[in-house]
């Protein structure tokens, strides 16, 4: 089957900006993750839903960013007022459990987000 | 504070014969490993893991060794292929959800 979906691929904005942007899980997946990755540096955790419940945001960065699903399957990323250092790819993942695990998490291609 | 480290940024090796990636750990509460190996311009692809109520798995080509003493793990590509180039990251998970990951290793198999 098809498997974790984002777009745009490619996002350049201008500071100050607002960006969405989307991710499609695989189909039936209960969790559904979102991560920063900074060129060289591996992934960072920002946020996990478990169906629609944002159950833990602890890795968001500040309170511009702010994340969706509000019927436990596509989720938003929207990162209000865009700084230089928002640039980075967010990757967002999905699992076919909730709660605790241990479960494989399958990703998207990323966006690259651009901030000039 | 680097919960998960991989210390090595790179590394070649020629094709046949037999890549080792590296990773550490501080967190004791750490209950799962994880390997991905990641494309240019595509998200990771899982790889092998590990649970650490044991100490090696293997799936084909790929090893995984975790001694929970050393806080420490690593992963065997044997034989190596050149295919096989390409950024390893190493991640662990707490009671499950979300996953730390190390720096990454670039790994480059010579033909």
């Amino acid at each position: 089957g098809a498997g974790v979906s984002q777009s745009p691929r490619y996002k350049v904005a201008k500071r100050g900006q607002d960006v969405a942007l989307r991710c499609d899980p695989i189909s039936g997946h209960v969790s559904l993750f979102w991560y920063q990755q900074a060129l060289g540096q591996g992934p960072e955790f920002l946020t996990y839903f478990q169906n629609e419940a944002q159950l833990d945001k602890s890795g968001l960065p500040s309170d511009r960013f702010f994340a969706e699903r509000p019927e436990g399957s596509v989720s938003t990323l929207k990162i209000q007022r865009t700084q230089q250092e928002d640039s980075a790819v967010y990757l967002c993942a999905s699992s076919t459990e909730g709660g605790t695990g241990p479960y494989e998490q399958y990703f998207g291609p990323g966006t690259r987000l651009t901030v000039t | 504070d680097q919960q998960v480290k991989q210390n090595s940024p790179s590394l070649s090796v020629q094709e046949g014969r037999i890549s080792i990636l590296n990773c550490d750990y501080t967190n004791s509460m750490f209950d799962y490993f994880l390997w991905y190996k990641k494309y240019p311009a595509e998200g990771p692809t899982f790889l092998i893991s590990i649970s650490s109520i044991k100490d090696k798995n293997e799936d084909g080509r790929f090893t995984v060794f975790l001694n929970k003493s050393a806080k420490h793990l690593s992963l065997h590509i044997v034989p190596s292929q050149p295919g096989d180039s390409a950024v390893y990251f190493c991640a662990a998970q707490a009671a499950g959800n979300k996953l730390t990951f190390g720096g990454g290793t670039r790994v480059l198999v010579k033909p």
